[in-house]
């Protein structure tokens, strides 16, 4: 079954806009980390962000901040002010602290961001 | 020095050539993965070494053969692929995480990707 959930395949969003990305995930582990990492075309999978599932405070990082709704099981990313670079894929990912699925980092498929001048 | 390197970056074989991809880390982490990133499928972890040894096969074929000399260098050994191994094959590498649900979980850094095409 799918545990990472993206529903978004593409969005266009304005430079300097704010755009938020959609992530729902799914585990009966009280334990697990979730993370959100940007693709650009060139291939290179960069790490944004991570939350943690006994994190009090939503994460935050730079212009990158992620909207934690545990009892949803939602993890959101919300890019505020967006830039031409931020052109990219977009996934989220979750890893189980638990279980055969210990250590495994687990995608989703993937937001295709473009942004527009 | 970029944190994970991976050469080549791009590479064209046949079904009946051998290659080999390599995959180096300079972070100081003892934790390295290979996965494959094919169109219009989620990424897919491969293998995974904690301190050079294996700890996760996940179900690959045996044209796939990983190798792990040491924490810092990661290889896949490819011979006799197929045309659907066509894909970009990422490396990765964490801190060792442990198993205790208050430790925080390590985050995996990746490295640029090979794009492998099998003709």
């Amino acid at each position: 079954a799918q545990k990472i959930t993206q529903t978004q395949p593409g969005m266009f969003v304005q430079e300097k806009e704010a755009v938020t990305l959609d992530c729902t995930y799914d585990t009966s582990d009280p334990s697990y980390g979730l993370f959100w990492y940007k693709q650009p075309s060139s291939g290179e999978m960069i790490f944004l962000i991570y939350q943690g599932s006994y994190d009090q405070q939503n994460a935050t990082e730079g212009r990158y901040s992620l909207n934690f709704q545990k009892a949803r099981k939602s993890a959101n990313l919300v890019i505020s002010a967006s830039q031409l670079g931020d052109s990219a894929m977009y996934f989220c990912a979750m890893r189980e602290g638990r279980g055969d699925s210990w250590g495994k980092l687990q995608f989703g498929a993937g937001t295709q961001v473009v942004v527009t001048p | 020095e970029t944190g994970v390197t991976q050469t080549p970056r791009h590479l064209v074989m046949g079904m009946t050539n051998k290659k080999s991809l390599k995959c180096e880390q300079h972070l100081g982490h003892n934790a390295m993965y290979w996965y494959k990133q094919s169109a219009k499928k989620p990424l897919e972890l491969m293998f995974v070494y904690n301190f050079k040894e294996q700890t996760e096969n996940n179900s690959v074929p045996s044209r796939f053969s990983p190798e792990c000399p040491n924490s810092s260098h990661l290889f896949l050994h490819l011979h006799t692929l197929q045309p659907e191994d066509s894909a970009l094959y990422l490396c990765a590498s964490s801190t060792l995480f442990r198993r205790d649900a208050r430790t925080r979980q390590e985050t995996q850094y990746f490295g640029p990707g090979t794009r492998l095409l099998v003709l």
